[in-house]
């Protein structure tokens, strides 16, 4: 099995710049949620998706935008990068209805310079 | 707005120790609690789930408990070792919140010294 998967593992991008991130699931959830990590911060919640429906979403602006496919992987797109959006950026999965059940990926690094 | 607070910041010990991490909270409405451990620039492995219902879960070398009441939780690592040195996190899921919405402490950064 093996988890999660986040690509790229690294990206360096300018302010003005757009950024797309993915994620695939653990084989058997259906539902992907994504955090923003910033340094020496928790993560912070910015949405989650189910069903290829945005069904919660954090306290972020509408650059952050997503999407979920029918085999349940999922996109984080972030249009007009600014420097405060270098953070790692998280993608976790679960069963739809498991308890915050949560398995996580390793990450997206994004640097903007 | 639920808070969640994580003391101390960094914490370095020898090997061997017995050691225990805070984690506070501001409205005891949680749906659960959950101890994480990140390694530095990785993804985050859950360590222990402990439901509103619940006063602890244990987990090896592992217990964590939960007091509502209190606004309180605490992870207790028995007989650390160099390989537990990572940031142990803490995260509520809330009442009403989707599962997946989770708010996370800042953490508490662990150093076991060989």
């Amino acid at each position: 099995d093996a988890g999660v998967t986040q690509s790229p593992t690294h990206l360096i991008k300018t302010r003005g710049q757009q950024v797309t991130l993915r994620c695939s699931p653990k084989s058997g959830h259906d539902t992907v949620s994504w955090y923003q990590q910033a340094l020496g911060q928790g993560p912070q919640f910015i949405f989650q998706y189910y069903e290829e429906e945005e069904r919660q979403r954090g306290n972020f602006p509408d650059r952050f935008s997503g999407h979920q496919f029918p085999n349940y992987s999922s996109e984080l797109n972030v249009n007009a990068l600014l420097l405060g959006d270098s953070a790692l950026y998280l993608c976790a999965s679960s069963p739809y209805g498991g308890a915050n059940v949560l398995t996580f990926g390793a990450g997206s690094r994004l640097t903007v310079l | 707005k639920q808070e969640v607070t994580q003391i101390p910041a960094a914490l370095s010990v020898p090997e061997g120790e017995n050691l225990v991490l805070n984690c506070s909270f501001t409205d005891s409405a949680i749906y659960n609690l959950q101890w994480f451990r990140q390694d530095p620039g990785k993804g985050l492995t859950s360590l222990l789930l402990i439901q509103s219902s619940q006063r602890e879960q244990t987990s090896g070398r592992l217990n964590a408990s939960l007091d509502k009441s209190s606004g309180r939780s605490t992870l207790y690592i028995a007989a650390s070792q160099p390989g537990d040195s990572a940031t142990y996190l803490c995260a509520l899921g809330s009442y009403g919140g989707s599962q997946g919405n989770l708010i996370f402490g800042k953490g508490t950064k662990l150093s076991v010294k060989p």
